[in-house]
């Protein structure tokens, strides 16, 4: 069965680095998707992607935060200046263009980042 | 801000009985509502989801019931078993195409032999 693929699975990272979390999402899915949940809280939604563009973003997802699908496969997650609170599991998520809300998105198994 | 709300953090039941996990949302604006499951060490995976037009939608030992005037959705599985140990999330989208989720914070279940 096709599935999302992320990459590490566990990243530990000084306060302040920058750090890449990256995404392999399923070969013929349209809309790409960052989620994360903080230990304790809810998965919560920071941005999706479609058509190579950023179409909807949170207020979490500030200027630090950036996206990007260099090569066609795979779906990258920045973080240019890390915090303390960014520490979470980071999931992706695609799904296909044309199938209804009601299929679902494809997750990933998640990054968990811990900065320290 | 809690637009889905989960608000049994755990829950345990025996191997055969019922498992009912219940999930509330503010946002009138939700027309989709969805359960995904969260085994240790793996990402969610989608289960069963209903329409707002809906009252109920089944799957198997899973059936979702959706209370659009009480703003409540609940989740049956009948008859529980082990493998679903695991934590529950309750999901809801107002559709448009980005199709971004809101989640709650889940429910771990417990299912004992």
């Amino acid at each position: 069965e096709p599935e999302v693929t992320q990459t590490p699975s566990h990243q530990v990272t000084q306060m302040g680095q920058e750090v890449i979390l990256r995404c392999v999402p399923i070969s013929n899915h349209l809309y790409f998707y960052w989620y994360r949940q903080i230990l304790g809280q809810k998965v919560e939604f920071l941005v999706s992607f479609y058509n190579n563009e950023i179409s909807e973003k949170s207020e979490i997802f500030d200027d630090q935060f950036s996206v990007e699908r260099p090569d066609g496969s795979n779906f990258t997650l920045k973080i240019r200046s890390t915090k303390l609170e960014d520490s979470a599991m980071y999931f992706c998520a695609s799904r296909e263009g044309q199938v209804p809300i009601w299929t679902g998105a494809f997750f990933g198994q998640g990054t968990r980042l811990t900065v320290v | 801000d809690q637009q889905v709300k989960q608000n049994s953090p755990s829950l345990s039941v025996q191997e055969g009985r019922i498992s009912i996990l219940n999930c509330d949302y503010t946002n009138s604006m939700f027309d989709y509502f969805l359960w995904y499951k969260k085994y240790p060490a793996e990402g969610p995976t989608f289960l069963i989801s209903i329409s707002s037009i809906k009252d109920k939608n089944e799957d198997g030992r899973f059936t979702v019931f959706l209370n659009k005037s009480a703003k409540h959705l609940s989740l049956h599985i009948v008859p529980s078993q082990p493998g679903d140990s695991a934590v529950y999330f309750c999901a809801a989208s107002s559709g448009g195409s980005n199709y971004k989720l809101t989640f709650g914070k889940g429910t771990l279940l417990t299912v004992n032999p």
